[in-house]
C-alpha cells in the first residue's frame, strides 16, 4: 500500500514564524501536491511538483513556497505565518503524469496560527 | 477547469444501496471522472474513476451517462463506515490536478 506521511498532525505557531510542513511518500511517485482545506471552500491546490527540484503554482500559492530536493519528500514552507493560514494542510502523491492517475493523500496537518 | 455539481447532503439507511449523483455539463472529451471520499479526520481517499464506460471495483460502481454530462456513484450496500464526504472531480487535462468541489455529505442511518 502507498503510504503518504506528514510530519505533524497538529501544529500551533505564532504570527510571523517560519513554518515547515513535511511530506514523505514511499512509493517512488513522480508527482506530489499540497492542498489546504477550509470549511465552505473545500480543498484548494497550493503547489505541485512533477519531479525533483521542479515546482508549479497551484490555485492559491501566495504566502507559500515549496521545496523538493528528493523524490520522496515535498516540503511546504510558510515564510511568515499569518492567521489566515490557519487551516488543514493535505499532501498527496501520484505515480506519473498520466491524467487518470490516482492521488494518495496523507492524514493532514491541522495548523493553527495565533 | 470544468466544474461539477453535487447535492450538499444525502441520507441512506444501512444495508441499502446509495446513488450519489454528479453533474458535469462542461466536461471535455479528455477529462476523466474521479470520485474520492473523505472520512472524518482523514485525508481524501480514492474511490473510483472512469472515462466513458461504466466501471466497477470492490468499493463501488460508477455509471456514466452516454453524453458524459453526468455520472452516478453507486454504493451497493451502505455501511456506517461509508459515512463521509464524497467528491466528484474532473481530472484536469494532462496536468493531474484535482479540482475539488464541495462534495456530498453522506449520512448512513443504522
Amino acid at each position: 500500500d502507498v503510504k503518504v506521511t506528514q510530519s505533524s498532525r497538529y501544529l500551533v505557531k505564532r504570527t510571523g514564524e517560519k513554518v515547515f510542513l513535511e511530506c514523505v511518500q514511499d512509493m517512488d511517485h513522480e508527482n506530489m501536491f499540497w492542498y489546504r482545506q477550509d470549511p465552505g471552500l473545500g480543498l484548494r491546490l497550493i503547489y505541485f511538483s512533477y519531479d525533483v527540484k521542479m515546482k508549479e503554482k497551484g490555485d492559491i500559492p501566495e504566502g507559500y513556497s515549496v521545496s523538493r530536493e528528493k523524490k520522496e519528500r515535498f516540503s511546504l514552507i510558510l515564510e511568515s505565518a499569518s492567521t489566515n493560514q490557519t487551516s488543514m494542510y493535505l499532501c498527496a502523491s501520484s505515480l506519473g503524469p498520466a491524467d487518470q492517475e490516482t492521488q494518495y493523500f496523507g492524514p493532514g496537518t491541522r495548523l493553527l496560527v495565533l | 477547469d470544468a466544474k461539477t455539481t453535487q447535492p450538499n447532503s444525502m441520507e441512506s439507511n444501512e444495508e441499502e444501496p446509495v446513488h450519489l449523483p454528479c453533474n458535469h455539463s462542461t466536461i471535455s472529451g479528455t477529462d476523466y471522472i474521479h470520485w474520492y471520499r473523505q472520512l472524518p479526520s482523514q485525508g481524501p481517499e480514492y474511490v473510483i474513476h472512469g472515462l466513458t464506460s461504466n466501471v466497477n471495483n470492490r468499493m463501488a460502481s460508477l455509471a456514466i451517462a452516454e453524453d458524459r454530462k453526468s455520472s452516478t456513484l453507486i454504493l451497493h450496500r451502505a455501511t456506517l463506515r461509508d459515512a463521509a464526504v464524497y467528491y466528484c472531480i474532473l481530472l484536469s487535462g494532462n496536468t493531474g490536478k484535482l479540482i475539488f468541489g464541495q462534495g456530498t455529505t453522506l449520512q448512513v442511518k443504522p
